[in-house]
């Protein structure tokens, strides 16, 4: 099946420092990415869908200047966590969408602020 | 908004079947889907049904729809411990950008 692959699957940062996080799709061209936010024993929080070539759309309550999304290329979408305080930890994963037949997810990405 | 539930926890022994069972309020699904994380994990899409369908088995797995009650369930046959996740309902949301979760339920096998 279609591939989602994101990097880094675990970082660390100091607090006040950015953190950037790619999802790439591998095997297919996804012009809409999307990217969710899981706190501990919680369902996936959508934060954001990111569209190829265009400005990404942000959900109620996110940050788009502490969350910035970039989504250049087909294959390609990054959210960069800006000035990273310890309540941004959190497991964030990223979806592209294929075809009909459902969303693609990546490996996640475990963000831990010290 | 649209809305997916589901139950929060099953435990079941070693080769007794699991169901796990979710609601939906968007009655305008195209397909509703089953996922499974595993611990540290991100999500695995286990299997989909479309939604003029009334089930879909796909070896261990056994997926009903009634659209009517806008109920899911997943079967799986025979567990076994590596089947020890978290498994989500989704539901694409109305503008059919995005998917919708439940909260997930985690499922327990003891050997």
């Amino acid at each position: 099946g279609a591939v989602v692959s994101q990097h880094p699957s675990r970082v660390i940062c100091k607090s006040g420092t950015s953190v950037k996080i790619e999802c790439r799709s591998l095997d297919f061209q996804a012009t809409t990415m999307f990217w969710y936010r899981q706190f501990p024993k919680q369902s996936l929080m959508l934060m954001a869908t990111s569209n190829e070539g265009s400005k990404a759309t942000y959900e109620q309550g996110v940050e788009k200047d502490k969350f910035l999304i970039n989504h250049a290329s087909l294959t390609l979408s990054t959210l960069t966590v800006t000035s990273a305080h310890p309540e941004d930890s959190s497991f964030y994963i990223c979806s592209a969408r294929g075809g009909g037949s459902g969303a693609f997810f990546g490996q996640g990405t475990r963000l831990t602020v010290v | 908004g649209e809305d997916v539930e589901q139950s929060l926890f099953l435990s079941v022994r070693e080769g007794d079947s699991s169901v796990i069972n979710c609601t939906y309020t968007d009655s305008s699904s195209t397909y509703l889907y089953w996922y499974k994380q595993e611990p540290g994990a991100g999500l695995q899409l286990l299997t989909y049904i479309f939604s003029n369908m009334d089930m879909k088995q796909d070896q261990r797995l056994t997926v009903l729809l009634n659209k009517k009650d806008k109920h899911l369930s997943l079967r799986i046959a025979d567990t076994q411990t590596g089947d020890s996740a978290i498994y989500f309902c989704a539901d694409f949301n109305q503008a059919g950008t995005a998917l919708i979760f439940g909260k997930g339920t985690t499922l327990s096998v003891s050997s």
